[in-house]
């Protein structure tokens, strides 16, 4: 079992760039999260999917950020136009839901934005 | 507002000293409440939560509904303690976890 996968697992672009990270969670786990964790933080939930429904986006910057997990499954995170503040690791996580067993996370990818 | 305090942005030991890792939440209802740790180049990963009371690693947590405290302990640290902790809180009726700041644990040999 490989666990959460993401990638890429680091990126560096320029101010004003587009970036998409993608995410393909622990078979079988029907609920999908993606996290920002900035340096000397603890991540903090951005989006969460139930199935390929999005059950809470409150934290989600919506002028800018936008995620789709279109079949259920692997999901894309997206940052149009990136700023400088987005330097961060973005992590993504996959459970059961409240069926319980706890999150598993991926090795996130770190952005830098120059 | 819930949230998930951890004082102590880092703690150095030697090896064989006890340890205690400082967590206090603040929540009205009933938490569910974790530990999560992070090695050294490797991801977040869970170590315990409350409700299954059990020991990973030697460490354990007690809930303290009095003093919204979940303190992770051990009674002797290894050098393969080392890393970064985190705890975190489920926010009721979700599984929306709310993390703290993290601590980060040092054992000297």
């Amino acid at each position: 079992e490989a666990g959460v996968v993401q990638s890429p697992r680091y990126k560096i672009i320029e101010k004003k760039q587009p970036v998409a990270f993608w995410c393909n969670p622990i078979s079988g786990h029907n609920t999908l999260y993606w996290y920002l964790q900035n340096l000397g933080q603890g991540p903090e939930l951005l989006i969460r999917y139930e199935n390929e429904e999005a059950v809470d986006d409150s934290q989600l910057p919506k002028d800018r950020f936008s995620a789709e997990r279109l079949k259920g499954v692997d999901s894309t995170l997206k940052i149009q136009p990136a700023e400088l503040g987005d330097s961060a690791v973005y992590l993504c996580a996959s459970s059961q839901g409240l069926a319980g067993g706890g999150q598993f996370f991926g090795p996130g990818t770190r952005l830098t934005v120059l | 507002a819930q949230r998930v305090t951890q004082p102590e942005k880092l703690l150095s030991v030697f090896k064989g000293a006890p340890v205690e890792l400082k967590c206090n939440y603040s929540y009205s209802g009933s938490p569910e409440l974790f530990w999560y740790v992070q090695y050294s180049r490797q991801r977040l990963q869970l170590l315990l939560r409350h409700i299954s009371r059990e020991s990973i690693k030697g460490f354990t947590a007690d809930l303290n509904k009095g003093e919204t405290s979940f303190h992770l302990k051990k009674p002797f640290a290894q050098e393969e303690d080392s890393a970064m902790y985190y705890c975190a809180l489920i926010q009721g009726g979700t599984d929306k976890l709310i993390f703290g700041t993290g601590t980060r644990l040092q054992v000297f040999p």
